[in-house]
């Protein structure tokens, strides 16, 4: 079956800029995730999503990150006035429910980069 | 505080040599889940094995097996007779009960196997 998807693979702009970076879940799986991973680094926790409300955002490094998942399937990371800091690839992954007996299936991650 | 610790940045060996990734962990929970995931070049993590607190089994499937050692702390992953298909990052995570859908990943160890 269809694993989950990320778009775009990559993503390039400018400081200053908006982007908005999606994932499509493995249909059925109630939670989402997003990850953060810099380079040379393991990924490191964003947001947690249980059906459509984010039920833990503390990774979410500022103000200027988002996320929504308003029907409880896709979501989109939005970033706004983005700076170079901010370059890395976003991963996205979902479970079937939030508990840890239920493994995390990763996407293949947006690499964003800040000019 | 870094959760997860992975202190070999990188192995190079050649193949049909075996390769042990350390792994050492640190928390006070009691109840708490250990994770070994595969970055392989194409950037997509891939799920290995998960271990809870309480299962203190070490276990094998195929050439890989895991030694867990509540008393060190430590969940080592050993690649037995490695092939070049096995090169890729390899990275350790925890969650912990509280927030068990909280993966914490170490830095991740890459592993290089020559032909």
């Amino acid at each position: 079956g269809a694993g989950v998807s990320q778009t775009p693979s990559n993503k390039v702009t400018e400081k200053g800029k908006y982007v908005e970076l999606r994932c499509d879940p493995i249909s059925g799986h109630t939670a989402l995730y997003w990850y953060r991973q810099s380079l040379g680094q393991g990924p490191e926790f964003l947001i947690y999503f249980q059906g459509t409300g984010a039920a833990d955002d503390s990774g979410l490094p500022n103000d200027r990150f988002f996320a929504v998942r308003p029907e409880g399937s896709v979501s989109t990371l939005k970033i706004q006035r983005t700076e170079r800091g901010d370059s890395a690839v976003y991963l996205c992954a979902s479970s079937l429910m939030r508990i840890s007996s239920y493994e995390q299936y990763f996407g293949p991650g947006t690499r964003l980069t800040v000019t | 505080a870094q959760k997860v610790t992975q202190a070999q940045t990188e192995i190079s060996v050649v193949e049909k040599e075996d390769v042990t990734l350390d792994c050492v962990y640190e928390t006070r929970d009691t109840t708490y889940y250990l994770f070994w995931y595969k970055q392989p070049p194409s950037g997509e993590l891939v799920f290995l094995i998960r271990r809870n607190s309480f299962d203190e089994q070490n276990e094998i499937s195929g050439r890989y097996s895991w030694n867990f050692q509540k008393s060190t702390s430590s969940f080592n992953f050993t690649i037995t007779a490695s092939q070049v298909v096995d090169s890729a990052v390899y990275f350790c995570a925890l969650s912990e009960s509280l927030n068990d859908y909280k993966l914490s990943f170490g830095a991740g160890t890459t592993v290089t196997v020559r032909a």
